[in-house]
């Protein structure tokens, strides 16, 4: 009963550097999402997706960019890491009507020196 | 756009007592879901309970209750006998009925009240 996975857990990256945040999840969830929590802030939307082939943005999609090819998988790209993207991400999954709100996933915490 | 907000940034309770943390939402929809998460040091987010709208009886699982009131769109969340286990971060979260390949059923959260409990 995995729910849903991110890899890795911590990672520093350099200005300028490229990197993709994993996210699996095994419960056949339809709605998958990517967050962000900045220190003693809430979490922000990033991008979500209702589908595989679908995705869109969030509140915050700038600087990043995901892809849905299946199912289980919801990976987010940071093309040219930034200061500002230094965060904890947050992965997350539901079925579209699900009462329970949202499976989280352990979170990345990065750091962009 | 709808809007959470939690005015406590933090908030203290002694060990065994009780404490109510503060939410407030803004929607112009009839229909929606209202959350509480625990975030404890080890950055999990844990579902502590859940409200849905249409229903008047204030949700309760165990030491955790709430105050739902729609017209004053306020869900407040109690915690009594409170334990050393309860300090953590708590996010209050509202969620629209999603449609089907729509933008709706989205989560927003608040800033989230950090409880500190004192043995």
């Amino acid at each position: 009963n995995a729910g849903v996975t991110q890899t890795p857990k911590f990672r520093i990256l350099k200005i300028g550097q490229s990197m993709t945040l994993q996210c699996t999840q095994d419960m056949n969830h339809n709605y998958m999402y990517w967050y962000r929590q900045d220190p003693g802030m809430g979490l922000k939307l990033i991008y979500y997706s209702v589908g595989a082939g679908i995705t869109d943005k969030g509140e915050v999609p700038n600087g990043y960019n995901v892809s849905r090819s299946t199912t289980e998988d919801f990976p987010l790209r940071l093309e040219l890491a930034a200061p500002s993207q230094t965060s904890v991400y947050f992965c997350a999954s539901s079925y579209p009507g699900q009462v329970n709100g949202y499976t989280f996933g352990s979170g990345t915490r990065l750091t962009v020196v | 756009a709808q809007t959470v907000t939690q005015s406590q940034p933090e908030m203290s309770v002694q060990e065994a007592e009780t404490v109510t943390l503060s939410c407030t939402y803004d929607t112009s929809e009839s229909d929606y879901y209202l959350f509480w998460y625990k975030q404890p040091p080890s950055r999990q987010m844990i579902l502590v309970i859940r409200q849905e709208a249409y229903k008047q009886q204030n949700a309760t699982e165990n030491r955790f209750s709430v105050n739902f009131q729609k017209a004053a769109k306020s869900f407040s969340l109690k915690i009594s006998d409170s334990q050393l286990g309860d300090a953590a971060m708590y996010f209050c979260a509202y969620r629209t009925l999603p449609n089907y390949g729509g933008s709706q059923g989205n989560l927003i959260f608040g800033k989230g009240t950090k409880l500190s409990v004192k043995p």
